[in-house]
């Protein structure tokens, strides 16, 4: 079975412009959900995605926003970039709610704004 | 106070060593989550546990639900054991198991 495919790995911009982050999902898995990890420090939940829909947020403001697709895989998109919002993007998918189920983690999206 | 906490932030260790990284929470949970996360940033899914204990070849994950405590335990610690270690886990209020909170990691050096 494929696991968790995250692209790009590393990407460079600067503040005020947008990003798009790309996460393919495990087969047999219809869950996304999405993490920001800072240096250092623990991921943090953005948000979950099940059924093409957002269906649980964590404490990011709207301009962090995602998409789900009907072979599951997802996207988080971030507008407006702050510098921090430097950070490893995580997504990870499972058979159902992401606290309530294991989870297979994609590498990250390494995301640096200047 | 954070939700999570882990003991110790930094853990050395001497190959062949019993480990043991521990996970305080403050809040009723519906599921632990053990992770692993080498350098370069890849999280591996260790555990999930609600009650009792796991093992799962060297590693073994043991939670007390009374007293909101978790441990891992490393058995015969090898250098390819080091990592940096996390415990999330997930809110069994209103509904909330879509949601994770992680520690901030436990990070393992193990020598040979």
């Amino acid at each position: 079975e494929t696991g968790v495919t995250q692209s790009p790995t590393h990407l460079i911009k600067t503040r005020g412009q947008q990003v798009t982050l790309r996460c393919s999902s495990q087969s047999g898995h219809n869950t996304v959900s999405w993490y920001q990890q800072a240096l250092g420090q623990g991921p943090q939940f953005i948000f979950q995605y099940y059924r093409e829909e957002e269906n649980g947020r964590g404490n990011f403001p709207p301009r962090f926003s995602g998409l789900q697709f009907p072979n599951y895989s997802s996207e988080l998109n971030v507008n407006a970039l702050e510098l921090d919002d430097s950070a490893l993007y995580l997504c990870a998918s499972s058979r159902g709610a992401a606290g309530a189920n294991v989870l297979t983690f994609g590498a990250g999206s390494r995301l640096t704004v200047l | 106070k954070n939700e999570v906490e882990q003991s110790p932030q930094n853990l050395t260790a001497q190959e062949g060593e019993f480990i043991t990284i521990n996970c305080s929470y403050s809040v009723g949970i519906s599921a632990l989550h053990w992770l692993q996360q080498h350098p370069g940033g890849g999280i591996v899914s260790l555990f999930m546990l609600s009650s009792g204990k796991k093992k799962h070849g060297r590693l073994i994950a043991t939670i007390n639900i009374q007293e909101k405590h978790s441990s891992l335990h490393i058995t015969a610690s090898h250098p390819r054991d080091s990592a940096v270690y996390i415990c999330a886990v997930s809110p069994n209020s209103g509904g909330s198991n879509y949601k994770l909170t992680f520690g901030k990691g436990t990070l393992l050096t193990v020598n040979p």
